[in-house]
C-alpha cells in the first residue's frame, strides 16, 4: 500500500524546536524524479506550503519560513523529517506531507498523509 | 513569489447547480495550475492538474480551463459530496503557492 505518514509531537512550548517526520510506504524518496513536500494548514485557514525535497537532495522552501526551516531525508528509513525552529502560536497548524507526482513537464500532489496537528502553547 | 488569488472565497449553491471558481496568478504561469478540494477533517483530493487535465477517478463533472494568469474550475451539477474547500496552486516556480479557498456550501 503506497501512504504517507507524518508524526511528531501534538503538543510545543513557544520558541522550541518542532521536528516532523514522514515515513513513505510502498515507494522510494531515493527513486529518481521523487519529491516530497511539507504543507500546513492553520485551524480554519488556507494551505501553505512550506518544503520540498527531490530525490536528488535539491531543497525548496517557503520564503517567508526559509530561516527557520529545515528539510532533509533518511533514505534507509524511507523518512523525510522537517525542523522548524523558534515555534511561535501562529504556527498552530495541521502539518502535512504529501508527494508530488510528474506527468511530463507538470506535477501535481498526488498522495497526502492524513496530517498531524500541532498545538504551540505555554 | 507568485501569488494566487481565487474567488469567490466563499458561495452557496444547491445540488444540480453550475458552480464556477476562479483563479488568478500574479505573474504567467502557462497551464501550471492544479485544483484540489478538502472535505473537513480530511487531507486535500486532487481534481485537475495541469489546468484542465482530470485526475483518474475524479468524476466527469469537474473540469478546468484556462492559461496563462487566468484560470477556472467548474462542477458542471453540483452533488451532495462536492460540497467542500476548493483550491487552485501554481507549479510553475517554487516556492509553490496555494489560493486562499473557496468554501462551496450548501443553499
Amino acid at each position: 500500500q503506497v501512504t504517507l505518514k507524518e508524526s511528531g509531537p501534538a503538543l510545543v512550548k513557544p520558541t522550541q524546536t518542532l521536528t516532523l517526520t514522514c515515513t513513505l510506504s510502498g515507494f522510494s524518496l531515493s527513486t529518481t524524479g521523487m519529491r516530497v513536500s511539507w504543507i500546513r494548514q492553520p485551524p480554519g485557514k488556507a494551505l501553505e506550503w512550506l518544503a520540498r525535497i527531490d530525490w536528488d537532495d535539491d531543497k525548496f522552501y517557503r520564503t517567508s519560513l526559509k530561516t527557520r526551516l529545515t528539510i532533509s531525508k533518511d533514505t534507509s528509513k524511507n523518512q523525510v523529517v522537517l525542523t522548524m525552529t523558534n515555534m511561535d502560536p501562529v504556527d498552530t497548524a495541521t502539518y502535512y506531507c504529501a508527494r508530488m507526482h510528474s506527468s511530463g513537464s507538470h506535477s501535481y500532489f498526488d498522495l497526502w498523509g492524513r496530517g498531524t496537528l500541532v498545538t504551540v502553547s505555554s | 513569489d507568485i501569488q494566487m488569488t481565487q474567488s469567490p472565497s466563499s458561495l452557496s449553491a444547491s445540488v444540480g447547480d453550475r458552480v464556477t471558481i476562479t483563479c488568478r496568478a500574479s505573474q504567467r504561469i502557462s497551464s501550471y495550475l492544479n485544483w484540489y478540494h478538502q472535505k473537513p477533517g480530511k487531507a486535500p483530493e486532487l481534481l485537475i492538474y495541469a489546468a484542465s487535465s482530470l485526475q483518474s477517478g475524479v468524476p466527469s463533472r469537474f473540469s478546468g480551463s484556462g492559461s496563462g494568469t487566468d484560470f477556472t474550475l467548474t462542477i458542471s451539477s453540483l452533488q451532495p459530496e462536492d460540497f467542500a474547500t476548493y483550491y487552485c496552486q501554481q507549479t510553475y516556480s517554487t516556492p509553490l503557492t496555494f489560493g486562499g479557498g473557496t468554501k462551496v456550501e450548501i443553499k
